[in-house]
């Protein structure tokens, strides 16, 4: 079974420029999460879709984050723009249900802001 | 106070040691625990999730107390591969998911 698929493994940019991050979910897991691990603490949770609806974006820096599942498959998350304190490794997680006991992780994308 | 808060660590054990990490919450109303371990620079996987009753799976050990609200990981006959960061996993109110910040073990020959 193909895991979790993340692109693009690496990113830098300067501080101000928009940045995205693709997302491809284990096939047949309904809902997909981003999480935002900075160098040190544990993973955040940014978002989490059901399907292609948001059950909890209540910690999404909105005015500079975004995210989207149309079609309820693959996900993208952008960055806005971009500040030094988002330097961080991007994870995106799939389960089939809700629960954290099963969510897979990918790889991640790690971010350098300059 | 945080959320989810864990022993900071790092806790540097020889081989064969026994070690225990601690976990606790704040939110009485939390519902489901897990840990999980995090090798360096891959992402999280599920150790094992964290009962009422207490549950053992191998060399690893992991406790739930309501009551005192924290949670407990308790690893035996430590390998070398046991070195990693372990994170504590606490999910409420039905979907919302918190990780702590992890406590991070070396296993040393």
């Amino acid at each position: 079974e193909a895991g979790v698929a993340q692109s693009p493994r690496y990113k830098i940019i300067e501080k101000r420029q928009s940045v995205a991050f693709w997302c491809n979910p284990i096939s047949g897991h309904a809902t997909l999460y981003w999480y935002q691990q900075i160098l040190g603490q544990g993973p955040k949770l940014l978002i989490q879709f059901q399907n292609n609806g948001v059950v909890d974006d209540s910690q999404l820096p909105k005015d500079r984050f975004s995210a989207e599942r149309l079609k309820g498959v693959d996900s993208t998350l952008k960055i806005q723009p971009a500040k030094l304190e988002d330097s961080a490794v991007y994870l995106c997680a799939s389960s089939p249900g809700q629960g954290p006991d099963t969510q897979y992780f990918g790889p991640g994308t790690r971010l350098t802001v300059l | 106070r945080k959320e989810v808060e864990q022993d900071p660590g790092p806790f540097n054990v020889p081989e064969g040691a026994t070690v225990a990490f601690n976990c606790t919450y704040s939110n009485s109303a939390s519902q489901s625990f897990f840990w999980y371990r995090q090798d360096c620079r891959k992402e999280p996987k599920l150790l094992m999730s964290v009962y009422s009753s207490g549950n053992e799976d191998g060399r690893f050990t992991a406790q739930l107390n309501r009551a005192s609200q924290y949670i407990s990981l308790l690893i035996r006959d430590s390998k070398l591969s046991d070195s990693a960061t372990y994170l504590c996993v606490v999910r409420y109110g039905g979907f919302k998911t918190i990780f702590g910040a992890g406590t991070r073990l070396f296993v040393k020959a």
